[in-house]
């Protein structure tokens, strides 16, 4: 167990439609990634967010948006849904223990568009 | 840019077989070089890492040495089990710059050992 928590575990949905995937990051870590996993693409960088700021952003469409919360919490919202963004979305946390540089992923959220 | 090369899978062995997966990678700086693995249905779990030039990282009979000159970071193990069957993930991170804190990721290598 990582100490990284995500929900929902599955979601499926329609094209069109808005989601909202949820992660709690390690205890005492300050910064959050969000990656997607997908057959054609692999693991692709999304976003980072640094003790509520964004820091770093990656292959993330307009489309999708972040934000961290002063609990440390952070959501990935995902909107007007296309077949394509059907992934597994991956939350990983660093900071507090094994060096900033060193994250530890939650077990993601496997998203299905139909 | 940064990249990671892995070799391609699927990698097949028998259990006790002497596991090598290659990876290696192009990078501006200094990276910190990672070995994730992912069993099936779950999670990315960090295997081991180093974070400079000459350093051996090692985990779970698993080692792999940073290799700046051959820009390599290549998995080992002497041993496999059954219960090695995964696929793993080299990855990079950058200590500064606008590519800082992101990990930048192989493609993966499905590794499957059978008894």
């Amino acid at each position: 167990d990582s100490g990284v928590t995500q929900t929902p575990k599955h979601l499926i949905t329609a094209t069109g439609q808005r989601v909202t995937l949820r992660c709690s990051p390690r205890s005492g870590d300050l910064s959050v990634y969000w990656y997607q996993q997908s057959l054609d693409q692999g693991l692709q960088f999304l976003i980072q967010y640094y003790n509520g700021e964004e820091r770093a952003k990656g292959n993330i469409l307009e489309r999708f948006s972040a934000q961290q919360f002063p609990d440390l919490h952070s959501e990935l919202n995902l909107s007007s849904l296309e077949l394509g963004d059907s992934a597994l979305y991956f939350c990983a946390s660093s900071g507090s223990s094994g060096g900033e540089e060193t994250q530890y992923f939650g077990p993601g959220t496997r998203l299905l568009v139909l | 840019g940064n990249s990671v090369t892995q070799m391609e899978g699927p990698v097949t062995l028998s259990e006790e077989a002497f596991l090598t997966i290659n990876c290696t990678y192009t990078a501006t700086g200094y990276p910190s070089l990672f070995w994730y693995v992912q069993y099936p249905g779950e999670g990315l779990q960090l295997l081991l890492k180093a974070t400079k030039a000459d350093d051996k990282g090692s985990n779970k009979g698993f080692e792999a040495t940073y290799r700046k000159e051959t820009t390599s970071f290549h998995l080992e193990k002497g041993s496999v089990q059954v219960s090695d069957s995964a696929v793993y993930f080299c990855a990079l991170s950058l200590p500064s710059g606008t590519s800082y804190g992101k990990l930048t990721f192989g493609q993966g290598t499905i590794l499957t050992v059978h008894p």
